[in-house]
């Protein structure tokens, strides 16, 4: 079946350092990839998107690449606000609708 | 537009005490979820209902029932609840249009004593 794999958390950082989270994934087929970000005490939302090997999808100075030959799809930032904050979901939808989710990393920004 | 709304924010049960978390969604959106979140495990999909008058179980349906009432809404019900389903119940929706991104509510926080 369908998997994703993240890096354990959590993740402390000082403002404007650079931030990768590892993802990795176990498909049968071509998934679709995504990561979805909740912010202290809020549901989660996307962040970003990819649906075919070698896409990038990036929002809000995040970008992460959909790599089939190793089957990732890590996410990064240049330089992380306080307002980074958050737990980060990596997560893929292959044949139907429904998502599989990883167990999230909880990134924290120091000022 | 609200989104996707669930009722209530917080909830104490007591064991074998029963509950129904409501979800609403005012996006016209077809299918809608249950997920449950806890601490390193992620996001478990309890039940889902791909489109009016269906429900399918998920991942972890024990202990769960659920109602897809009519389009906007998805009930989930626990008619006997345990120390296990202590957790943070999120309600989902997603549309085909829109690639099934999926739109969460705020989350219910239900600890069972």
């Amino acid at each position: 079946g369908n998997s994703v794999t993240q890096m354990e958390g959590p993740v402390t950082l000082s403002e404007e350092a650079f931030l990768t989270i590892n993802c990795t994934y176990t498909a049968t087929g071509y998934p679709s990839l995504f990561w979805y970000v909740q912010y202290p005490g809020e549901g989660l939302q996307l962040l970003l998107k990819a649906t075919k090997a070698d896409d990038k999808g990036s929002n809000k100075g995040f970008e992460a690449t959909y790599r089939k030959e190793t089957t990732s799809f890590h996410l990064e930032k240049g330089s992380v606000q306080v307002s980074d904050s958050a737990v980060y979901f990596c997560a893929l939808r292959e044949h139907d609708y429904k998502l599989s989710f990883g167990a999230g990393t909880t990134v924290t920004v120091r000022a | 537009n609200a989104g996707v709304t669930q009722t209530p924010k917080f909830q104490v049960l007591k064991t074998g005490q029963s509950m129904t978390l409501q979800c609403a969604q005012d996006m016209n959106h077809n299918s809608m979820y249950w997920y449950r979140q806890d601490p390193g495990m992620g996001l478990r999909l309890i039940y889902y209902s791909a489109s009016e008058g269906t429900t399918d179980k998920g991942e972890v349906p024990n202990g769960y029932n659920v109602s897809r009432l009519n389009k906007r809404e998805f009930s989930l019900r626990l008619e006997s609840a345990a120390p296990s389903q202590t957790s943070v119940y999120f309600c989902a929706s997603s549309e085909m249009d829109r690639g099934y991104e999926q739109y969460f509510g705020p989350g219910t926080r239900l600890t069972v004593t």
